[in-house]
């Protein structure tokens, strides 16, 4: 069945440490997205990216970083880890930016930041 | 920018209906979206209205009034499995020249027996 993919499932990771938040899809969709969802705070917007070799920044970019090498993968970076981005992680992609299309999420990333 | 307003919590009887409301004020509007998702779960797509009106798919229907800035969702005959967050989110064409998602915080209903 086709959809994506996000690993780790889950990751306890020391403050000041970098992680990369991995992200595949196998839809052929352009556009992926990158949220964080907090308990009381909702899905929130990180980065995007419409298509391939493009990116933008969402309601809560600072702290992390994308890329868009290929149309599959979408990356997410945390250049150097802090207790505030202890969250859930969901990558998503939809068909095409131009029009409102659905998106569709991948299972989540549990991040711990101690 | 966005802003969207639904409850936090609700609870219904199995076997039942009950009607989510969701509020917003934002620019560029380019139609709402429902999203269900259980604890521990991923959000999935529910339904999507871009014209005033109901929307009905199987148990769910969803509702529109752009000139309110004002949509439902239904679910009628509830069942245990419908315990889950629902999720409203707007579409708006953004600054960055694309249509991006906003999203309510959610609310949390419990279905009892």
């Amino acid at each position: 069945i086709a959809g994506i993919t996000q690993a780790p499932t889950s990751q306890i990771l020391a403050a000041g440490r970098r992680m990369t938040l991995r992200c595949t899809q196998d839809m052929r969709h352009n556009a992926m997205y990158w949220y964080r969802q907090d308990l009381g705070l909702g899905l929130r917007l990180i980065h995007y990216s419409n298509t391939a070799g493009t990116t933008g920044k969402g309601e809560v970019p600072d702290g992390y970083s994308v890329s868009r090498a290929n149309t599959d993968d979408f990356p997410l970076t945390l250049a150097s880890a802090v207790p505030s981005q202890t969250s859930v992680y969901f990558c998503a992609s939809s068909r095409d930016w131009r029009t409102t299309d659905t998106q569709y999420f991948g299972p989540g990333t549990r991040l711990t930041v101690l | 920018g966005q802003n969207i307003d639904q409850p936090t919590e609700m609870t219904a009887t199995e076997g039942a209906i009950v009607q989510i409301n969701c509020t917003y004020q934002t620019s560029g509007f380019n139609g709402l979206f429902w999203y269900q998702q259980h604890a521990g779960e991923a959000p999935t797509f529910l339904s999507y209205n871009v014209l005033d009106g109901l929307e009905e798919k199987g148990r769910f229907s969803s509702f529109l009034s752009r000139s309110k800035g004002y949509s439902y969702l239904l679910l009628k005959e509830l069942q245990m499995k419908d315990s889950a967050s629902y999720l409203c989110a707007v579409s708006a064409f953004s600054g960055a020249g694309s249509y991006q998602l906003t999203f309510g915080k959610g609310t949390k209903l419990s279905v009892i027996p």
